[in-house]
């Protein structure tokens, strides 16, 4: 069974700030993990995956996560946060296999940007 | 390139009532699942369809959803009747195959029962 928890509902930045949105799994099988975003009233977009190559994935965007199996999380960074990063972000899990479209998303993370 | 396309994006309806979502996804994408996303959660996987076949439909409250992918292109999700707790963004998302790590969103449709 999968699971994904994201450590806060909200987070709040100001504009240059680095982000830092947490999300941390739980998996029975080697996992594949996704960072997704959604702009109000729009579908999701997928920023950056890990699917067993390189610990640290780049996205779009200027969006980096880090894959740490050790502390089984997944967190999603940038340097310096921009007034459009605001936005919902949601993590996600998949067991990968057969079943590689059945993903699992955390609640969610809120961002905002202050000037 | 069109994107996955959904009608209508708000429905308000009363309890018992019934419903149907349409999804058209991007051309050739065989892979194609509606996703539920109650306000304040992430969206939860309903079903899945690769070209007009199920292949996960464990999540589809079957006494009251129902979904159809004829001729393996758009496809509809019904409701019925709905209850209030089934008001929620229903998301529908494509993918070009089942082994597809990227799968690409529609808007949704925002549905209100009352």
């Amino acid at each position: 069974a999968q699971s994904v928890t994201q450590l806060g509902s909200h987070v709040s930045v100001s504009e240059g700030a680095l982000v830092l949105l947490r999300c941390n799994y739980s998996s029975s099988v080697p996992p594949y993990l996704f960072w997704y975003v959604q702009y109000p009233n729009q579908g999701l977009q997928l920023l950056l995956k890990y699917t067993s190559a390189a610990t640290l994935v780049k996205g779009i965007n200027g969006f980096e996560a880090e894959f740490k199996k050790s502390e089984t999380s997944f967190h999603l960074t940038k340097p310096s946060a921009h007034m459009s990063d605001a936005a919902e972000y949601f993590c996600a899990v998949s067991p990968g296999g057969t079943s590689y479209g059945k993903l699992t998303f955390g609640q969610g993370t809120i961002l905002t940007v202050h000037p | 390139e069109a994107g996955v396309a959904q009608s209508p994006r708000y429905k308000i309806i009363e309890k018992r009532q019934s419903v149907a979502f349409w999804c058209n996804p991007i051309s050739g994408h065989a892979t194609l699942y509606w996703y539920q996303q109650i306000l304040g959660q992430g969206p939860k996987l309903l079903i899945q369809f690769q070209n007009n076949g199920v292949v996960d439909d464990s999540q589809l409250p079957k006494d009251r959803f129902s979904a159809e992918r004829l001729k393996g292109v758009d496809s509809t999700l019904k409701i019925q009747p709905a209850k209030l707790e089934d008001s929620a963004v229903y998301l529908c998302a494509s993918s070009p195959g089942q082994f597809s790590y990227e799968q690409y969103f529609g808007p949704g449709t925002r549905l209100t029962v009352t």
